[in-house]
């Protein structure tokens, strides 16, 4: 199966600034790349994903970049807001396994005000 | 639309006691999902149905049974609880495929004492 892992597990950024979260995978044959956001409460929500041939995919303050080669993609976002406040996963996959969706540990994002 | 419906929200259980989790999504999805979340160990893949008729175990499914009880509905149950099995509960559900959008529930907070 995928082998994924999230870094870092927890980050704070001052309102304003901006916020990168990094996702490494195992399966070379991944191709669908989603971040997923969770609020406190509630299920994760996808907030942006992009497909193999596809280097950069931005939407609003948010943007996912991708680095097939190595292995990994990431999720940036700028001018950060108290309601980026949540906690982030990234769930790789599309390799052509089992229909299981694998998610990252999670990374923590809290906003300094 | 109500996407996917999990009950209940919460439940608190006596050590050895069973109960069923339920979940129902009205999206026409094929795939169906269930997952734990433990304080950083991120979501931790349970059982999942690719399609009506057939289940196939995750990353942890001692202690657990589902049963795809039609499109719609993928219950969780547990014969006999144990306080390892305190966490929270999220069922998701997408389109048959890797590279789509996976819809999750609000979660079943489950103790067990």
């Amino acid at each position: 199966g995928e082998n994924v892992e999230q870094h870092p597990s927890t980050l704070s950024v001052q309102e304003g600034d901006s916020a990168v979260i990094k996702c490494t995978y195992s399966d070379s044959a991944s191709n669908y790349f989603p971040w997923y956001k969770q609020e406190l409460g509630k299920g994760p929500q996808l907030i942006i994903d992009i497909r193999s041939n596809v280097g950069e995919k931005k939407d609003q303050r948010i943007a996912v970049t991708l680095n097939k080669t190595a292995k990994h993609f990431s999720l940036h976002i700028t001018e950060t807001q108290p309601e980026d406040s949540a906690v982030y996963f990234c769930a790789p996959g599309g390799g052509g396994g089992a229909d299981g969706l694998t998610f990252g540990k999670g990374t923590h994002l809290i906003i300094q005000p | 639309n109500a996407g996917v419906t999990q009950t209940p929200k919460f439940q608190v259980l006596k050590t050895g006691q069973s109960m069923t989790l339920q979940c129902a999504q009205d999206m026409n999805h094929n795939s169906m999902y269930w997952y734990r979340q433990d304080p950083g160990m991120g979501l931790r893949l349970i059982y999942y149905s690719a399609s009506e008729g057939t289940t196939d175990k995750g990353e942890v499914p001692n202690g657990y049974n589902v049963s795809r009880l039609n499109k719609r509905e993928f219950s969780l149950r547990l014969e006999s609880a144990a306080p390892s099995q305190t966490s929270v509960y999220f069922c998701a559900s997408r389109l048959t495929g890797v590279n789509t959008e996976a819809f999750f529930g609000q979660g079943t907070r489950l103790t067990v004492v």
